[in-house]
């Protein structure tokens, strides 16, 4: 299995600018998560989904937007790149929600 | 929404003991838990402890709660250079679907 893989790792945007992160699943998990990290911050849940066809904000949603329509992919997009946005974004998905969220690598956005 | 909170650093010698601290917000959580993330790298689950518990030990880590204080502790024994990361602790608030972490804990093991 090759757990949750994420692209691109790295990302340079020019504000105004949209992208798709990428982030899929080979563990039949029915729960995924986006999160970003910012220094000192830890981490920010931006959204979730429970299953396919169904998603949730979290604490950070504005300027995002996601769906679910396989059980393998949530993909997040930034529709209008802006400053604030620059941050390390990792997604995660679990079988039993809260319980052992396995994480992918990350995705380094830089937004100027 | 409330913070869990941690102190961002934490400096050992080699072979010395580490406690990194947490205090959590959700009196109702099932599970508290440690994630490590190592450098460049996404978290990693550590370990947990059931609500009901007051001590859970995994060989060199011992997980301390305090349900009256809303306190969690991570202690590791023997520290060594590989543990040095950022260590966060996490609860699921008020819900089973999802985690609040706190804002990490960074541990430079020096020599």
């Amino acid at each position: 299995n090759a757990g949750v893989t994420q692209t691109p790792k790295f990302r340079i945007l020019k504000i105004g600018q949209s992208m798709t992160l990428q982030c899929t699943q080979d563990m039949n998990h029915n729960y995924m998560y986006w999160y970003r990290q910012d220094p000192g911050m830890g981490l920010k849940l931006i959204y979730y989904s429970v299953g396919a066809g169904i998603t949730d904000k979290g604490e950070v949603p504005n300027g995002y937007n996601v769906s679910r329509s396989t059980t393998e992919d949530f993909p997040l997009r930034l529709e209008l790149a802006a400053p604030s946005q620059t941050s390390v974004y990792f997604c995660a998905s679990s079988w039993q929600g809260a319980h052992e969220q396995y994480f992918g690598p990350g995705t380094r956005l830089t937004v100027t | 929404g409330e913070d869990v909170e941690q102190s961002l650093f934490l400096s050992v010698r080699e072979g010395d003991s580490s406690v990194i601290n947490c205090t959590y917000t959700d009196s109702s959580s099932t599970y508290l838990y440690w994630y490590k993330q190592e450098p460049g790298a996404g978290l990693q689950l550590l370990t947990y402890i059931f609500s009901n518990m007051d001590m859970k030990q995994d060989q060199r880590l011992t997980v301390l709660l305090n349900k009256k204080d809303k306190h969690l502790s991570l202690r590791i024994a023997d520290t060594q250079t590989g543990d040095s990361a950022i260590y966060f602790c996490a609860e699921p608030p008020g819900t089973a679907s999802k985690l609040t972490f706190g804002t990490g804990t960074r541990l430079q093991v020096t020599l």
